[in-house]
């Protein structure tokens, strides 16, 4: 079974709206981190947010935030106010444990559109 | 955040041909680095991961005699395409974590990646 599922390959938001790219995971640990990264066309893995399992709140990092629903096992990504540079493959990671040296796993990416 | 850098950032070969791709923490030590493979427009995919003074953990279905990788320093990984073919064309991305606490989350540092063509 996928770790990570990311079911949009594709989205557009008209600039300055809010989008939502959503994430779900399947994992029996109880510890655990979700991670948000963006990737534009140069190719580079930004790193945007975190939530950890044991977090109660949300994260938020200026315009991102997350929606962390952990009964449905769910962790989208919310981008208010959207900007041209916002466009990019963004990819939703999970890493199981809190050792150092586990590995990531990631979803197959959205690949967001910011019309003008 | 943590600075890793990767070079070469993109290189062309012959098919038959080995390359060398460089990982380096910058403004940290590394006992753990991770190689990833992506496709155009498709995930990262883990090859390996790669521990400073022993041998590399290959995930299941890579090659370790092709893909050679050595983590001889804290803040060096390379990984060695052995007599590359233009199905190893690809985007290669090395990523290193900088334990807490500069780095909150045990997050992900990656490098900028390095993009192979094999002719």
């Amino acid at each position: 079974a996928q770790k990570i599922t990311q079911t949009q390959p594709g989205m557009f938001v008209q600039e300055k709206e809010a989008v939502t790219l959503d994430c779900t995971y399947d994992t029996s640990d109880q510890s655990y981190g979700l991670f948000w990264y963006k990737q534009p066309s140069s190719g580079e893995m930004i790193f945007l947010i975190y939530q950890g399992s044991y977090d109660e709140q949300n994260a938020t990092e200026g315009r991102y935030s997350l929606n962390f629903q952990k009964a449905r096992k769910s962790a989208n990504l919310v981008i208010s106010a959207s900007q041209l540079g916002d466009s990019a493959m963004y990819f939703c990671a999970m890493r199981e444990g809190m050792s150092t040296g586990n590995q990531f796993y990631f979803g197959t990416g959205t690949s967001l559109t910011v019309i003008p | 955040g943590a600075v890793v850098s990767q070079h070469p950032s993109r290189v062309i070969c012959k098919s038959g041909t080995s390359v060398k791709i460089e990982c380096r923490s910058l403004d940290f030590q590394a006992t753990t680095m991770f190689w990833y493979r992506q496709f155009p427009k498709q995930s990262l995919m883990l090859m390996a991961t790669s521990n400073e003074g022993s041998k590399a953990t290959y995930e299941q279905g890579v090659e370790k005699d092709k893909f050679l990788i050595n983590h001889a320093s804290l803040t060096l990984s390379t990984l060695t395409v052995t007599s590359a073919h233009p199905e190893d064309s690809s985007f290669y991305i090395c990523s290193a974590r900088d334990p807490p606490p500069r780095s909150s989350y045990n997050e992900q540092f990656f490098g900028p990646g390095t993009r192979l063509t094999v002719l």
